[in-house]
Protein backbone atom coordinates (compact mmCIF):
# COMPACT_ATOMS: atom_id res chain seq x y z
CA UNK A 1 0.00 0.00 0.00
CA UNK A 2 1.39 3.47 -0.98
CA UNK A 3 1.56 6.04 1.79
CA UNK A 4 -0.18 8.48 -0.12
CA UNK A 5 -3.27 7.27 -2.63
CA UNK A 6 -4.40 10.29 -5.10
CA UNK A 7 -6.76 9.78 -7.86
CA UNK A 8 -5.18 10.70 -10.82
CA UNK A 9 -8.20 11.83 -12.42
CA UNK A 10 -8.74 13.63 -14.86
CA UNK A 11 -11.57 15.64 -13.29
CA UNK A 12 -13.43 17.92 -15.26
CA UNK A 13 -15.76 20.65 -13.91
CA UNK A 14 -17.92 23.62 -15.51
CA UNK A 15 -16.73 26.65 -14.52
CA UNK A 16 -17.72 27.82 -11.15
CA UNK A 17 -18.45 24.61 -9.64
CA UNK A 18 -17.11 23.41 -6.48
CA UNK A 19 -14.15 21.28 -6.94
CA UNK A 20 -13.01 18.71 -4.53
CA UNK A 21 -9.66 16.98 -4.52
CA UNK A 22 -9.03 13.93 -1.69
CA UNK A 23 -5.73 11.84 -0.68
CA UNK A 24 -5.96 9.50 1.92
CA UNK A 25 -2.91 8.34 4.07
CA UNK A 26 -1.65 5.08 5.70
CA UNK A 27 0.57 6.53 8.35
CA UNK A 28 -0.62 7.57 11.37
CA UNK A 29 2.63 10.09 12.34
CA UNK A 30 1.90 12.34 9.23
CA UNK A 31 0.96 15.64 10.86
CA UNK A 32 1.20 18.49 7.99
CA UNK A 33 -0.39 18.56 4.98
CA UNK A 34 0.38 20.28 2.05
CA UNK A 35 -1.67 21.19 -1.30
CA UNK A 36 0.71 22.14 -4.35
CA UNK A 37 -0.70 23.34 -7.92
CA UNK A 38 1.28 22.15 -11.14
CA UNK A 39 0.69 23.80 -14.05
CA UNK A 40 1.61 22.01 -17.59
CA UNK A 41 5.20 21.57 -18.04
CA UNK A 42 6.06 23.83 -15.00
CA UNK A 43 6.81 22.76 -11.54
CA UNK A 44 4.72 22.63 -8.59
CA UNK A 45 3.63 25.18 -6.22
CA UNK A 46 2.96 25.25 -2.74
CA UNK A 47 -0.59 26.22 -2.61
CA UNK A 48 -1.46 25.58 0.92
CA UNK A 49 -0.59 23.83 4.15
CA UNK A 50 -1.98 23.15 7.57
CA UNK A 51 -1.05 20.95 10.34
CA UNK A 52 -4.06 19.77 12.23
CA UNK A 53 -7.10 18.44 11.47
CA UNK A 54 -9.92 21.12 10.76
CA UNK A 55 -10.47 23.26 7.90
CA UNK A 56 -7.93 26.06 6.46
CA UNK A 57 -9.42 28.89 3.98
CA UNK A 58 -7.41 30.90 1.52
CA UNK A 59 -9.53 32.48 -0.86
CA UNK A 60 -11.35 30.09 -2.76
CA UNK A 61 -9.22 27.15 -1.68
CA UNK A 62 -10.02 25.61 1.81
CA UNK A 63 -7.96 22.69 2.92
CA UNK A 64 -9.58 19.95 4.88
CA UNK A 65 -7.88 17.53 7.51
CA UNK A 66 -9.42 14.43 8.99
CA UNK A 67 -6.89 13.02 10.85
CA UNK A 68 -9.26 10.44 12.46
CA UNK A 69 -10.12 8.84 8.94
CA UNK A 70 -6.72 9.96 7.19
CA UNK A 71 -8.64 12.11 4.41
CA UNK A 72 -7.47 15.00 3.24
CA UNK A 73 -9.49 17.11 1.01
CA UNK A 74 -8.97 20.74 -1.22
CA UNK A 75 -11.83 22.42 -2.18
CA UNK A 76 -12.01 25.24 -4.74
CA UNK A 77 -15.22 27.29 -4.94
CA UNK A 78 -16.25 29.19 -8.24
CA UNK A 79 -14.10 27.53 -10.17
CA UNK A 80 -11.87 29.24 -12.83
CA UNK A 81 -10.48 28.12 -15.91
CA UNK A 82 -7.20 29.54 -14.64
CA UNK A 83 -7.52 26.45 -11.88
CA UNK A 84 -6.83 24.07 -14.58
CA UNK A 85 -4.11 21.91 -13.42
CA UNK A 86 -3.11 18.91 -11.53
CA UNK A 87 -2.95 19.13 -7.91
CA UNK A 88 -0.47 17.36 -5.42
CA UNK A 89 -0.98 16.77 -2.03
CA UNK A 90 2.25 16.18 -0.01
CA UNK A 91 2.24 14.82 4.11
CA UNK A 92 5.20 14.91 6.24
CA UNK A 93 5.78 13.40 9.67
CA UNK A 94 7.95 16.34 10.80
CA UNK A 95 7.35 19.62 8.67
CA UNK A 96 10.84 18.85 6.65
CA UNK A 97 11.40 19.03 3.36
CA UNK A 98 13.20 16.28 3.00
CA UNK A 99 10.78 13.79 4.36
CA UNK A 100 7.95 15.55 2.11
CA UNK A 101 5.73 12.21 0.67
CA UNK A 102 3.90 13.47 -2.24
CA UNK A 103 0.71 11.94 -4.03
CA UNK A 104 0.63 11.21 -7.70
CA UNK A 105 -1.55 14.12 -8.37
CA UNK A 106 -4.98 14.71 -9.71
CA UNK A 107 -5.59 16.51 -12.99
CA UNK A 108 -8.50 19.17 -12.95
CA UNK A 109 -9.99 20.89 -16.07
CA UNK A 110 -12.07 23.77 -15.71
CA UNK A 111 -14.34 23.67 -18.87
CA UNK A 112 -15.32 27.70 -19.39
CA UNK B 1 14.82 36.70 -8.41
CA UNK B 2 14.58 34.71 -11.69
CA UNK B 3 13.19 31.32 -8.99
CA UNK B 4 15.23 27.89 -10.00
CA UNK B 5 16.38 27.49 -12.97
CA UNK B 6 16.93 23.76 -14.79
CA UNK B 7 18.65 23.33 -18.36
CA UNK B 8 17.86 21.51 -20.92
CA UNK B 9 14.35 21.46 -21.09
CA UNK B 10 13.91 18.85 -22.87
CA UNK B 11 16.50 16.20 -23.52
CA UNK B 12 16.52 13.44 -26.03
CA UNK B 13 19.24 10.78 -26.02
CA UNK B 14 19.96 6.98 -27.00
CA UNK B 15 20.07 4.34 -24.55
CA UNK B 16 23.54 4.27 -23.55
CA UNK B 17 24.73 7.82 -23.46
CA UNK B 18 25.65 10.19 -20.58
CA UNK B 19 23.13 12.49 -19.97
CA UNK B 20 23.65 15.86 -17.60
CA UNK B 21 20.82 17.92 -16.28
CA UNK B 22 21.60 21.05 -14.62
CA UNK B 23 20.26 23.11 -12.05
CA UNK B 24 20.74 27.18 -10.80
CA UNK B 25 18.84 27.38 -7.08
CA UNK B 26 17.90 30.64 -5.68
CA UNK B 27 20.73 32.61 -4.60
CA UNK B 28 20.43 32.41 -0.66
CA UNK B 29 18.80 29.00 -0.70
CA UNK B 30 21.04 26.51 1.39
CA UNK B 31 18.85 23.41 0.35
CA UNK B 32 18.75 21.61 -2.63
CA UNK B 33 16.53 18.53 -3.92
CA UNK B 34 16.18 16.64 -7.50
CA UNK B 35 12.99 14.82 -7.78
CA UNK B 36 12.02 12.66 -10.77
CA UNK B 37 8.45 12.45 -11.89
CA UNK B 38 6.05 10.07 -13.37
CA UNK B 39 2.83 9.12 -14.20
CA UNK B 40 3.42 5.75 -12.31
CA UNK B 41 5.10 7.22 -9.60
CA UNK B 42 4.42 10.40 -8.85
CA UNK B 43 7.30 12.97 -7.78
CA UNK B 44 9.98 11.16 -5.75
CA UNK B 45 13.25 12.40 -4.08
CA UNK B 46 16.02 11.39 -5.57
CA UNK B 47 19.19 13.47 -3.02
CA UNK B 48 19.52 16.65 -1.50
CA UNK B 49 21.87 18.84 -0.88
CA UNK B 50 22.47 21.05 2.75
CA UNK B 51 25.26 23.80 1.87
CA UNK B 52 26.49 22.22 -1.37
CA UNK B 53 26.98 18.67 1.09
CA UNK B 54 24.58 16.12 -0.24
CA UNK B 55 23.13 14.48 2.91
CA UNK B 56 20.34 11.32 2.01
CA UNK B 57 21.28 9.97 -1.38
CA UNK B 58 18.83 7.10 -0.64
CA UNK B 59 16.34 7.89 -3.37
CA UNK B 60 18.98 7.32 -5.75
CA UNK B 61 17.56 4.60 -8.18
CA UNK B 62 21.06 2.90 -8.84
CA UNK B 63 24.95 3.81 -9.52
CA UNK B 64 24.06 5.29 -12.89
CA UNK B 65 22.85 7.82 -11.12
CA UNK B 66 25.13 10.69 -9.70
CA UNK B 67 24.71 14.13 -8.19
CA UNK B 68 27.33 17.19 -7.21
CA UNK B 69 26.71 20.46 -5.88
CA UNK B 70 30.15 21.90 -6.76
CA UNK B 71 28.94 25.67 -5.54
CA UNK B 72 26.01 27.41 -3.62
CA UNK B 73 24.67 28.16 -7.30
CA UNK B 74 24.97 24.73 -9.57
CA UNK B 75 24.11 21.63 -9.20
CA UNK B 76 24.42 18.76 -11.90
CA UNK B 77 22.55 15.18 -11.98
CA UNK B 78 24.53 13.04 -14.21
CA UNK B 79 23.10 9.74 -15.86
CA UNK B 80 25.46 7.40 -16.96
CA UNK B 81 24.61 5.21 -18.95
CA UNK B 82 20.98 5.76 -19.48
CA UNK B 83 17.97 3.74 -20.11
CA UNK B 84 14.76 3.87 -21.44
CA UNK B 85 13.35 3.02 -18.02
CA UNK B 86 14.93 6.33 -16.85
CA UNK B 87 11.87 8.95 -19.29
CA UNK B 88 10.75 10.99 -16.75
CA UNK B 89 10.54 14.71 -15.58
CA UNK B 90 13.46 15.85 -13.10
CA UNK B 91 13.10 18.94 -10.99
CA UNK B 92 15.27 20.96 -8.80
CA UNK B 93 14.17 22.24 -6.17
CA UNK B 94 15.75 24.93 -3.61
CA UNK B 95 14.75 26.58 -0.26
CA UNK B 96 16.07 28.56 2.64
CA UNK B 97 16.11 25.93 5.36
CA UNK B 98 14.51 22.51 5.32
CA UNK B 99 10.79 23.91 6.85
CA UNK B 100 10.58 27.10 4.46
CA UNK B 101 8.60 27.17 1.59
CA UNK B 102 10.22 24.51 -1.52
CA UNK B 103 10.62 26.55 -4.94
CA UNK B 104 10.51 24.00 -7.80
CA UNK B 105 12.24 24.65 -11.30
CA UNK B 106 10.18 24.19 -14.42
CA UNK B 107 12.00 20.53 -14.81
CA UNK B 108 13.81 18.98 -17.33
CA UNK B 109 12.33 16.13 -19.94
CA UNK B 110 13.96 13.43 -20.44
CA UNK B 111 13.40 10.94 -23.35
CA UNK B 112 15.78 7.51 -23.50
CA UNK B 113 15.41 5.96 -26.93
Amino acid sequence: QKEVEQDPGPLSVPEGAIVSLNCTYSNSAFQYFMWYRQYSRKGPELLMYTYSSGNKEDGRFTAQVDKSSKYISLFIRDSQPSDSATYLCAIDANFGNEKLTFGTGTRLTIIP
Amino acid sequence: DAGVIQSPRHEVTEMGQEVTLRCKPISGHDYLFWYRQTMMRGLELLIYFNNNVPIDDSGMPEDRFSAKMPNASFSTLKIQPSEPRDSAVYFCASSFGTDEKLFFGSGTQLSVL
